[in-house]
């Protein structure tokens, strides 16, 4: 299994232009969470899926944010318009519903410029 | 409120001296608490999880209610073990979702 996959790894944008993050969860697994990491607030919860279904987006920052999950395979995160300090590292992680232990995909290093 | 406090941004220690990385948390119920270390420039891996009790990789942590805490353990550190360290807390029934600590930088110096 070539775990929790994200794309792209890295990526540098100008202020304004939309940005897709993209995450492949493990098969079999059906929750799947989007989580960003700052130097200066740590690991934030986004969003989480359930079964494909978006539960709880209290954490998504503001309606420039948005994420869907089409199917049990795959799921995006849109920033539209982007701005620095959107900056961060973006986590996707999934798991099995009756599972306890997160499977963290690399990471996506967003740069606004 | 649900919240995970980590009081140490960082933390250095030398080669062979023992190790104790500080959580608490605050929630109402009977939490699901877990350590996650993050390798430089690797994803999160998880380390520990409070109900199996195990230890990995001489780490172990044990969650003391009336304290609220959670606090991380080693006797003897590593070189190897400099890595970050959160602390998370899993609240009942809001289908897995975890909420971090600040983290806690752990250098071992040689």
């Amino acid at each position: 299994d070539a775990g929790v996959i994200q794309s792209p790894r890295h990526e540098v944008t100008e202020m304004g232009q939309e940005v897709t993050l993209r995450c492949k969860p493990i098969s079999g697994h059906n929750s799947l969470f989007w989580y960003r990491q700052t130097m200066m607030r740590g690991l934030e919860l986004l969003i989480y899926f359930n079964n494909n279904v978006p539960i709880d987006d209290s954490g998504m920052p503001e309606d420039r944010f948005s994420a869907k999950m089409p199917n049990a395979s795959f799921s995006t995160l849109k920033i539209q318009p982007s701005e620095p300090r959107d900056s961060a590292v973006y986590f996707c992680a999934s798991r099995r519903t009756s599972g306890y232990g997160y499977t963290f995909g690399s990471g996506t290093r967003l740069t606004v410029v | 409120a649900q919240r995970v406090t980590q009081p140490e941004k960082l933390l250095s220690v030398f080669k062979g001296a023992p190790v104790e990385l500080k959580c608490n948390y605050s929630y109402s119920g009977s939490p699901e608490l877990f350590w996650y270390v993050q390798y430089s420039r690797q994803r999160l891996q998880l380390l520990l999880r409070h109900i199996s009790r195990e230890s990995i990789k001489g780490f172990t942590a044990d969650l003391n209610k009336g304290e609220t805490s959670f606090h991380l353990k080693k006797p003897f550190a590593q070189e190897e073990d400099s890595a970050m360290y959160y602390c998370a807390l899993s609240p009942y029934n809001q289908g897995g979702k975890l909420i971090f600590g600040q983290g806690t930088e752990l250098s071992v110096k040689p």
